[in-house]
């Protein structure tokens, strides 16, 4: 069974250009976390989802960030217009089962972006 | 202000030493986790303990949970070199729909 799986995992933009990072959760699981890591900082959720609903996205900037996990495919996080402030490790996270009940979340290898 | 804080930010021992790591955190939680990261790589899920548990053991680790004080500890035995690494604990639970809230992570140097 496949963990975890993020590609690229290294990303390289230019200021004003789109980044797009993928996510493939485990097989079975249907519940999906974003999380961003900014050098020598622990990791800050920011989105969750399930599939085809975005569950929770407080922790998402309100302008140029977006997040989709389709019915077919992986979830996708979104950066428009990329700016230096974005370059920070993007990790994913899945698990089973969500709601509030807590349950471990099994975590991707991370895209490292680089915004020049 | 940050849920799950760890100390110390740094800690360097010996092979061979214990490490011990804490963690306090700010609101009800269902449980708290604790994760490895070496450098530059994803994270390791080393250990959960829930809020109704006081201490759970996995091999070489100890964790135990206070939740009247809002706070855990990570007690590595017998440490080795490849125990090097950052380790951070996360919250679940206190603001719902299951989101990690991580601390900024306590950085483990053991030397040979």
């Amino acid at each position: 069974n496949a963990g975890v799986m993020q590609n690229p995992r290294h990303l390289v933009r230019r200021r004003g250009q789109e980044a797009r990072l993928r996510c493939s959760p485990m097989k079975g699981h249907s519940h999906v976390y974003w999380y961003r890591q900014l050098p020598e900082e622990g990791l800050k959720f920011m989105v969750y989802l399930q599939k085809e609903n975005i569950i929770d996205e407080s922790g998402m900037p309100k302008e140029r960030f977006s997040a989709e996990f389709p019915k077919e495919g992986p979830s996708i996080l979104r950066i428009q217009q990329v700016v230096r402030g974005d370059s920070a490790a993007y990790f994913c996270a899945s698990s089973p089962l969500g709601g509030t009940s807590g349950n471990e979340q099994f975590f991707g290898p991370g895209t490292r972006l680089t915004v020049l | 202000s940050q849920q799950g804080e760890e100390d110390p930010q740094a800690l360097s021992i010996q092979e061979g030493e214990n490490a011990t790591m804490n963690c306090s955190y700010k609101t009800s939680i269902n449980n708290l986790q604790w994760y490895r990261q070496n450098s530059g790589r994803g994270l390791v899920h080393l250990i959960l303990i829930r809020s109704n548990e006081r201490e759970k053991h996995s091999g070489r680790l100890r964790v135990t949970l206070d939740t009247s004080k809002k706070s855990s500890s990570l007690l590595i035995t017998a440490s080795r070199a490849a125990d090097t690494a950052s380790y951070f604990c996360a919250t679940s639970g206190g603001g719902g729909y299951n989101k990690l809230i991580f601390g900024a992570g306590t950085r483990l140097a053991v030397h040979p």
